[in-house]
């Protein structure tokens, strides 16, 4: 069955500070995959996503994430973190056997020190 | 435009009680999608609707729980007898189109069974 896991529930980095999220999937076919944000009281966004071609994807707010198929990873990255970047994030896989259904991880909630 | 909106954004329910929860998505988009947020689970799939195409039921959790769309816009996603454990943030989606596109996510409705 398809699966998204997100290891990390919880990860903490001071401003300025680069981060990286950390997202593995289980799907047999290539996978489209994305990335979503939910900040406090808000709802999700969408961050990035990956269909096919060039495994590093560029996103909004600065955030990047590369596909790796050899291990089955799509990690979202950033350089430099800043105090409004606090929020939770989804790793999503959709499935495109039958109709078209969005598998989402748990989430990683980053908090960032000043 | 107007993003999608859901309605009521909170409910206090008694157990045994029938709610309903409203979403109306972006105009034009034919897909929407109805996802159960549960703290530390993610976002679970409820139930999709595309076009004109039978929806597809097979995350409903069980026969308490019913969705319609009435005219390919507005739907209402009904629990019936709610337990406690249906507490949760019930989150709206829509897009333009089925497939792997992006998801116009609704602020949610914070359902709290008592």
């Amino acid at each position: 069955a398809q699966s998204v896991t997100q290891p990390d529930i919880h990860i903490t980095v001071s401003e300025g500070a680069s981060l990286e999220l950390r997202c593995n999937y289980s799907y047999g076919a290539t996978p489209y995959l994305f990335w979503y944000v939910q900040s406090p009281g808000q709802g999700l966004q969408l961050l990035l996503k990956y269909f096919s071609g060039d495994t590093l994807v560029q996103g909004i707010k600065g955030f990047e994430a590369e596909f790796k198929r050899s291990q089955s990873s799509f990690n979202l990255r950033k350089p430099s973190v800043h105090w409004s970047d606090a929020a939770e994030y989804f790793c999503a896989v959709v499935t495109t056997s039958g109709t078209y259904k969005y598998i989402f991880g748990t989430g990683t909630r980053l908090k960032v020190l000043a | 435009g107007a993003g999608v909106s859901q309605s009521p954004s909170n409910k206090v329910t008694e157990k045994g009680k029938d709610v309903e929860l409203r979403c109306d998505p972006i105009s034009g988009h034919t897909a929407l999608y109805w996802y159960r947020q549960s703290l530390g689970q993610g976002l679970e799939f409820l139930i999709y609707f595309q076009g004109n195409s039978a929806p597809d039921k097979s995350g409903l959790p069980s026969d308490r729980f019913s969705a319609e769309r009435t005219g390919g816009s507005v739907s209402t996603l009904t629990i019936q007898r709610t337990q406690q454990e249906d507490s949760a943030v019930y989150l709206c989606a829509s897009s333009l189109a089925g497939g792997p596109v992006e998801q116009y996510f609704g602020p949610g409705t914070r359902l709290t069974v008592t």
